[in-house]
């Protein structure tokens, strides 16, 4: 199974900043099958990217998705008000699919 | 566009089966993973397994031998059974489904609201 282990657990920032998330798989993803999405509390999870770098439909350009390998990364280039949220990554590259445990950003 | 609902009970007495249904509307059953995910209270995400259009499973090793996916084309249903409960598995159960295009899973898009299941007696 392939673990995902993200970084920070919490980030803290001021609107208008850059938020910048790491995923790191404790083993390479298949064909850099990865994904990332946003959790509100009380919401259901929201696609942002998935194939690493491919944002989903609808979803503001600020928000880019890199990486191969093991390392990946989410990037929120201006935080907005309604961007913070925890975020997951998922990899979907091997026969066990696997989350990690998430990122909080919060407002500093 | 597709949309998803999910229902079941949401409380389930230890040892016993939990059984949930989602319900799929606005698209076609063809070209999709459809999927559980839960959710521990105030945890993380856990992908429980899909059943694909065709049939096929494919489950979390650690809940495969307690866990079936169904999927009624008829009634635009899929189902997750999961066997012999105990309070780690209290959580909010999501379906979700995702696109396959070319042979290439396009991400969890759209989710259901989540159904809260209590295993307690």
């Amino acid at each position: 199974e392939i673990v995902l282990t993200q970084s920070p657990d919490t980030l803290c920032l001021s609107p208008g900043e850059r938020a910048t998330l790491s995923c790191r798989a404790s083993q390479s993803v298949s064909n850099n099958y990865l994904s990332w999405y946003q959790q509100k509390p009380g919401q259901a999870p929201r696609l942002l990217i998935y194939g690493a770098s491919s944002r989903a439909t609808g979803i503001p350009d600020r928000f880019s998705g890199s990486g191969s390998g093991t390392d990946f990364a989410l990037t929120i280039r201006r935080l907005e008000p309604e961007d913070f949220a925890v975020y997951y990554c998922h990899q979907y590259g091997s026969s066990s699919w696997t989350f990690g445990q998430g990122t909080k950003v919060e407002i500093k | 566009q597709v949309q998803l609902q999910g229902s079941g009970p949401g409380l389930v007495k230890p040892s016993e089966t939990l059984s949930l249904t989602c319900s799929v509307s606005g698209g076609s059953i063809s070209s999709y993973y459809w999927s559980w995910i839960r959710q521990p209270p105030g945890k993380g995400l856990e992908w429980i397994g899909y059943i694909y259009y065709d049939g096929s499973t494919n489950y979390n090793p650690s809940l495969k031998s307690r866990v079936t996916i169904s999927l009624d084309t008829s009634k635009k249903q899929f189902s997750l059974i999961l066997n012999s409960v105990t309070a780690a598995d209290t959580a909010v159960y999501y379906c979700a489904t995702g696109l396959v295009w070319f042979g290439e899973f396009r991400g969890f898009d759209p989710w259901g609201q989540g159904t809260l299941v209590t295993v307690s007696s």
